[in-house]
């Protein structure tokens, strides 16, 4: 399957943690990459490979991965990470790359 | 620093084609891959295929095979984005992407292109 399946919505009362899940059998043999979208903006890339973050993204921002799911947590969510949040993988071939179908993350 | 500079907003008509440009500075041009990813209005991220600027070879998404083509000038540093036979739900921004390792790191401003009669 060339697909990864993300949860359309999820909220987090502000200070809390949350957890975003992505689903998809290539996540098995490939790390998942995640983007941070706001309206009207393009997208961010906030946590790629095993758990690494590009410089100015935050340390709230972590990942994880096990067998087929990867996650994106946020420990001490702001008001700032109400965004879109997307997870990118190489697909089963190797050859081509598949978005999930984002997350709309909501902070209480 | 790194930037992707895209051409600006296009309207089309049913059936025309859409050049849409992405310049690259701040880096070596060759030596990181371009892809290319759109988002229709209220969707969600859409890859649409991968150049590589320095051979000019090419993947595209089985979704868009013989509509797209995406091709490179070494020259000036820009990778384009062809869209043929454009229909009403090629309504989207297209953003191109610098890859680094497998992981989109740089993106463009992102280009609208309307198709409407």
């Amino acid at each position: 399957s060339s697909e990864l399946t993300q949860d359309p919505a999820v909220s987090v009362a502000l200070g809390q943690t949350v957890r975003i899940t992505c689903q998809g059998d290539s996540l098995r043999n490939y790390y998942a990459s995640w983007y941070q979208q706001k309206p009207g903006q393009a997208p961010v890339l906030v946590i790629y490979g095993k758990n690494n973050r590009p410089s100015g993204i935050p340390d709230r921002f972590s990942g994880s991965s096990s067998r087929n799911t990867a996650s994106l947590t946020i420990t001490g969510a702001q008001a700032e990470d109400e965004a879109d949040y997307y997870c990118n993988s190489r697909d089963s071939s190797g050859d081509h790359w598949v978005f999930g179908g984002g997350t709309k993350l909501t902070v209480l | 620093q790194v930037q992707l500079v895209q051409s600006g907003a296009e309207v089309k008509k049913p059936g025309a084609s859409v050049k849409v440009s992405c310049k690259a500075s701040g880096y070596t041009f060759t030596s990181y891959y371009i892809h290319w990813v759109r988002q229709a209005p209220g969707q969600g991220l859409e890859w649409m295929g991968i150049i590589n600027p320095s051979g000019g070879s090419t993947s595209y998404a089985q979704k868009f095979q013989g509509r797209v083509t995406m091709t490179r000038d070494t020259s000036t540093s820009t990778v384009y984005m062809q869209l043929s036979s454009l229909r009403s739900e090629d309504t989207a921004v297209y953003y191109c992407a610098r890859e680094d390792y497998d992981n989109f790191d740089y993106w463009g401003q992102g280009t609208l292109v309307t198709v409407s009669s």
